[in-house]
């Protein structure tokens, strides 16, 4: 069965602190793992990782790949108010059509 | 304030995953220390590090690591959780080796569901 499990389910922290929200994966014939952070909209697309052991940098967040152990990790540093949300971590894989399986989300409050 | 700063300060989640737990030690202290307080127990050594290195284990379960940085700050990386697990992971610093002397974090609240 293909999954994506992210942990964890929720977290509350302060102003200024750093935080990891993690992404695990079993999917066949995959392909990239993406970020999406969801506010009281549609989500919006933080990352695209495809390749192992390379961080991508936005700002305060980053986000890195491991292939071999399949997971990913995303950090946000310094963290603000404006940083509450959903994080959701999703999988394209596939063979001959790509596929996205989205995981349950990581609820983020970030307290002033 | 101890000046020792954990992050984050609940979490929940769910059985089988992993979380990090992090810790800054108070300005100038070399030393960091783990300790799990569950329901059940009292305060439970896990780890010490001291400059960047290990220096002492406790009852530290195969599924737990951690790591001192060279800024000194510390995380506690706890995998395949447990309901078990659910505890208060308190983080403490001290100035050297000496454990006579160390100063406490406000905890990490971790459930385990």
């Amino acid at each position: 069965e293909d999954k994506v499990v992210q942990s964890p389910l929720s977290l509350v922290v302060h102003e200024g602190d750093t935080v990891t929200l993690n992404c695990s994966y079993e999917v066949t014939n995959f392909r990239s793992l993406l970020w999406y952070k969801q506010e009281k909209k549609a989500p919006t697309f933080l990352f695209m990782l495809t390749s192992s052991g390379i961080e991508k940098k936005s700002g305060r967040l980053s986000s890195i790949l491991d292939k071999k152990e399949l997971f990913s990790i995303l950090n946000i540093t310094a963290t603000q108010t404006g940083d509450s949300a959903v994080y959701l971590c999703a999988t394209l894989y596939g063979g001959a059509t790509n596929k996205l399986i989205f995981g349950t989300g990581t609820l983020l409050a970030v307290q002033p | 304030d101890s000046g020792v700063t954990q992050t984050p300060k609940h979490l929940i989640t769910a059985t089988g995953q992993r979380v990090t737990l992090r810790c800054s030690p108070r300005s100038g202290d070399l030393s960091v220390y783990w300790y799990q307080q569950s329901l059940d127990q009292g305060l439970q050594f896990l780890i010490h590090y001291y400059n960047g290195e290990e220096r002492a284990k406790g009852n530290i379960l195969e599924r737990f690591s951690a790591q001192q940085f060279p800024d000194l700050h510390s995380e506690l990386n706890l995998s395949s959780l447990e309901l078990g697990d659910s505890a208060l992971y308190f983080c403490a610093s001290s100035d050297g080796l000496s454990w006579n002397t160390i100063y406490f974090g406000e905890g990490s609240w971790l459930t385990v569901v």
